[in-house]
């Protein structure tokens, strides 16, 4: 069974503390890791799709790195607007169905 | 462009209603997939198509019927509302099994009592 855990559930930094999220997933086959963001009330927004151990990708304040085992989402010198809930999620190569973790919810205090 | 719509946006039914939670997008996607949001468990998939004709169960199927008549739409029925259906529910679609990414609407909150 496919799974993904996320951690820290919470974290709380000051504007420009940079940090890093991190997902752990077990897959049979990975197809596709995703990174999405969700604010309050809304539904999840698509940040990144990582395909293969070693790819990177980066948006704005966010890069996303992949390993075999997990993927981290560091943020530099974050912003409050950045505050969100980040999900991560895996499709396996057998089938359509995404996995997500329970997601972490970063506060950026200014 | 707008996207990927549902509606309702809230919904109060009571034990044993049933009800249809409409979705509909303008991006010509092919994949389009329900999803439900619960506290401490992540977003779970309910039902799934892959195209016009063509649905499939999810992880938590039981008590949820789809259809896929169009490329465009694709409703969730809840056919005997419980109180464990109370949820937020996500509606999703993408290209060719989310390569380029999932697109998702804006949730239904729905309590049952």
């Amino acid at each position: 069974e496919d799974q993904v855990t996320q951690s820290p559930e919470a974290l709380r930094l000051q504007e420009g503390e940079s940090s890093s999220l991190n997902c752990s997933y077990t897959v049979s086959g990975l197809r596709g890791l995703f990174w999405y963001r969700q604010d309050p009330g809304k539904g999840p927004e698509f940040l990144f799709t990582l395909y293969s151990a070693g790819e990177e990708k980066e948006k704005e304040r966010l890069k996303a790195t992949l390993t075999k085992k997990e993927s981290f989402l560091h943020i530099t010198a974050p912003k409050p607007e950045d505050s969100a809930t980040y999900l991560c999620a895996v499709q396996a190569e057998r089938n359509e169905k995404l996995t997500f973790g329970t997601g972490t919810r970063l506060t950026i205090i200014p | 462009n707008a996207g990927v719509t549902q509606t309702p946006k809230f919904q109060v039914l009571k034990t044993g209603q049933s009800m249809t939670l409409q979705c509909a997008q303008d991006m010509n996607h092919e994949y389009m997939s329900w999803y439900r949001q619960d506290p401490g468990m992540g977003l779970r998939l309910i039902h799934y198509s892959v195209g016009a004709g063509i649905t499939d169960q999810g992880e938590v199927p039981n008590g949820y019927n789809v259809s896929r008549s169009t490329t465009e739409d694709f409703p969730l029925r809840l056919l005997s509302a419980a109180p464990s259906q109370t949820s937020v529910y996500f509606c999703a679609s993408s290209y060719s099994g989310g390569f380029y990414g999932y697109t998702f609407g804006s949730g239904t909150r729905l309590t049952v009592v």
